[in-house]
């Protein structure tokens, strides 16, 4: 299968909590990345951490990466109702492999 | 940021003919270009990597013939659904990496009815 694990599938959370979404992948990678997905729409960009970091920011997003149990998460903290999206981590393979594997996804619904 | 462009945004057509979808990247070169198809919350298969002047390079379970490719400039590439059965239709997705960009900026998508 292409596709790495992300838990849960769906979340369901109210404004203002913070929402967590794990995601697993099969190989070694040189980077993973995290996009978001408005319901029928393209996906946006939101993070990259390289596999040589472990922790990364941006605004209200922090992502870590574990190269050794092959994991990364992602929080959004402070969450509010424009969140809600599906939230898919990518990761690009080492080993000069050119594309991007994308993993099951998280629907994340947050409540006003 | 840069922006992809993706057209039609949905098309309805009958079984057996054929359908073109276009992937424009407006305001940069995009060397290589991918192209997703996505079931209804599932994720992105990918079927198809397609560089620039060159054939494209199928994953493994996508027919060639069935899901024509072609990448003729820095900026279009178009995926082309020929003979279309009620099973292809789909969500497809193009993206583009731009340059030396890590990250890929993704089209709209196009949803694909075959009735």
């Amino acid at each position: 299968s292409q596709q790495g694990e992300e838990d849960p599938q769906a979340l369901s959370i109210q404004e203002g909590e913070n929402a967590t979404m794990n995601c697993s992948y099969k190989t070694s990678i040189n980077n993973l990345q995290w996009y978001r997905q408005n319901s029928g729409r393209g996906l946006v960009h939101l993070i990259l951490i390289r596999s040589n970091e472990r922790e990364k920011h941006s605004g209200r997003l922090r992502v870590t990466l574990d190269t050794s149990k092959k994991s990364s998460s992602l929080l959004i903290t402070a969450s509010r109702a424009a969140d809600t999206a599906s939230y898919f981590c990518a990761s690009r393979f080492s080993g000069g492999y050119n594309k991007l594997i994308f993993g099951a996804g998280t629907r994340l619904a947050v409540h006003p | 940021g840069a922006v992809v462009s993706q057209h039609p945004s949905r098309v309805i057509c009958k079984s057996g003919t054929s359908v073109k979808i276009e992937c424009r990247s407006l305001d940069f070169q995009a060397t290589t270009m991918f192209w997703y198809r996505q079931f209804p919350k599932q994720s992105l298969m990918l079927m198809a990597t397609s560089n620039e002047g060159s054939k494209a390079t199928y994953e493994q379970g996508v027919e060639k013939d069935k899901f024509l490719i072609n990448h003729a400039s820095l900026t279009l590439s178009t995926l082309t659904v020929t003979s279309a059965h009620p099973e292809d239709s789909s969500f497809y997705i193009c993206s583009a990496r731009a340059g030396a960009e890590e990250k890929l900026f993704f089209g709209s998508g196009t949803q694909l009815s075959v009735l």
